[in-house]
């Protein structure tokens, strides 16, 4: 079974620093997606950033870019210029056909 | 556009009781899908639909039904609920690309739903 890891469950930061949230992932695919969702107190899942497998070139969102690595199965979030507003629980997902699955998350602090 | 839509945003059920927690998408998606959320998780995917008509189990299927007569409408069905299904549940749709694998998905607000 595919296996979605993110290996930190909480992560801080100072605004307007940069951060890196990291997710592996397992797969016997050559061709899949990736997303980065980010679900703040609301409870809303908001989509951040995705990436096509079968593309080489990292995703990038404004301040919101990915690390990667496909032969490594690593997939990693960077937030540049850090703002109060990206405290959230962030997920990592790999959908693939009728395999869709999710990270446990990691919960991001911002502190002024 | 609305996007997806989910009634009621929470319930309260006793042990035993039945519910149906309704999901709507305005967006022409053929792909839908229902999650459920444990406090501190991640998702876990219940059952998902490829279209009107065709529907398949997920991780976490054991408890739950659903239906999918109208690619708008995704129903989820509680038969007998128990304590262990206290969670938010998440509906949610895509599309499908070109080669046939889905893409983003888009979220409904969940439904807070509390057994006891």
């Amino acid at each position: 079974a595919q296996t979605v890891t993110q290996s930190q469950p909480e992560m801080s930061v100072q605004e307007a620093e940069t951060v890196t949230l990291s997710c592996t992932y397992d797969t016997s695919e050559s061709d899949y997606y990736l997303f980065w969702y980010k679900q703040p107190p609301s409870r809303q899942m908001i989509l951040v950033i995705r990436q096509e497998a079968y593309k080489q070139q990292n995703a990038t969102e404004n301040r919101f870019s990915v690390n990667f690595q496909k032969a490594a199965k690593s997939f990693s979030l960077k937030i540049s210029d850090s703002q109060l507003g990206d405290a959230a629980m962030y997920f990592c997902a790999y959908i693939k056909h009728n395999d869709m699955r999710f990270g446990a998350g990691t919960r991001l602090t911002v502190k002024p | 556009n609305a996007g997806v839509t989910q009634t009621p945003k929470f319930r309260i059920l006793k042990i035993g009781q039945s519910m149906t927690l309704q999901c709507t998408q305005d967006m022409n998606h053929n792909y839908m899908y229902w999650y459920r959320q444990d406090p501190g998780m991640g998702l876990k995917l219940i059952y998902y639909s490829v279209g009107a008509g065709i529907t398949d189990k997920g991780e976490v299927p054991n408890g739950y039904n659903v239906s999918r007569s109208t690619t708008e409408d995704f129903p989820l069905r509680l038969e007998l609920a128990a304590p262990s299904q206290t969670s938010v549940y998440f509906c949610a749709s895509s599309y499908s690309s070109v080669r046939g694998t889905p893409e983003t998905q888009y979220f409904g607000p969940g439904t807070r739903l509390l057994v006891l």
